[in-house]
């Protein structure tokens, strides 16, 4: 079957750095993709990752191995409306996206 | 504001009632979903129109049922729910179904059934 794992909850503080781990075991790859969700909204657009490596974007990096099935998703200098869900999602071979259950992150003072 | 927006944003409803979430996309996309996510589990993707073809989860029960009339609008139809059917209903859009097609989410409808 198809499977994405990622934490279920993560505490940082203010102004520090998190990594947030995916890792993955779907039919076929087409893409991953992280979203965000603030508590009572829509998931919103971060990052796609379809090539090995790091894509920056800011505050915000994701990186990719398809060898071994795992991104991560780098947040730096952290604020406190950093607050929210990550949720990674993996592209199969159908052009599906694959979700996996998301990670709270809780930013503290 | 992501462009799609939903109504309405909570629901509360007996198993014996007929109800229906209704989605609109602003974006000019071609490909619509709705998705039930429940806590702490991943979203579960229960349908997909793409350019009018419908492309449905074998898993969905019949008592969820989707209209789609044209490419700005979609609907789930919902009657005779059960209480485990409680959870956010979400719907996006896409440019695309196929190839790299960012979604993008409504702010999801909030569903009890009692």
């Amino acid at each position: 079957g198809q499977n994405i794992d990622q934490p279920t909850e993560m505490t940082a503080t203010e102004g520090a750095i998190v990594q947030i781990n995916c890792t993955y075991q779907t039919s076929g790859f087409n893409g991953l993709f992280w979203y965000q969700q603030h508590a009572g909204e829509a998931p919103t657009f971060l990052s796609y990752n379809v090539l090995d490596g790091l894509e920056e974007k800011g505050r915000f990096s994701s990186f990719l191995s398809r060898s071994k099935g795992y991104s991560y998703l780098l947040l730096k200098e952290l604020q406190m409306k950093d607050s929210a869900s990550y949720l990674c999602a993996v592209m199969d071979s159908n052009y599906q996206l694959i979700w996996g259950a998301g990670t709270k992150l809780i930013i503290k003072p | 504001e992501t462009g799609v927006t939903q109504t309405p944003r909570h629901l509360v409803m007996g198993m014996t009632n007929k109800k229906s979430l209704k989605c609109e996309q602003h974006l000019g996309h071609n490909a619509m979903y709705w998705y039930k996510q429940s806590a702490k589990k991943p979203l579960e993707l229960m349908f997909v129109y793409s350019l009018e073809e419908r492309v449905e989860n074998n898993s969905v029960p019949s008592r969820f049922s989707p209209e789609c009339p044209n490419s700005s609008h979609l609907f789930l139809h919902l009657h005779t729910l059960q209480p485990e059917d409680s959870a956010l209903y979400l719907c996006a859009s896409s440019q695309g179904s196929g190839d790299y097609n960012e979604q993008f989410f409504g702010p999801g409808t909030r569903l009890t059934v009692l």
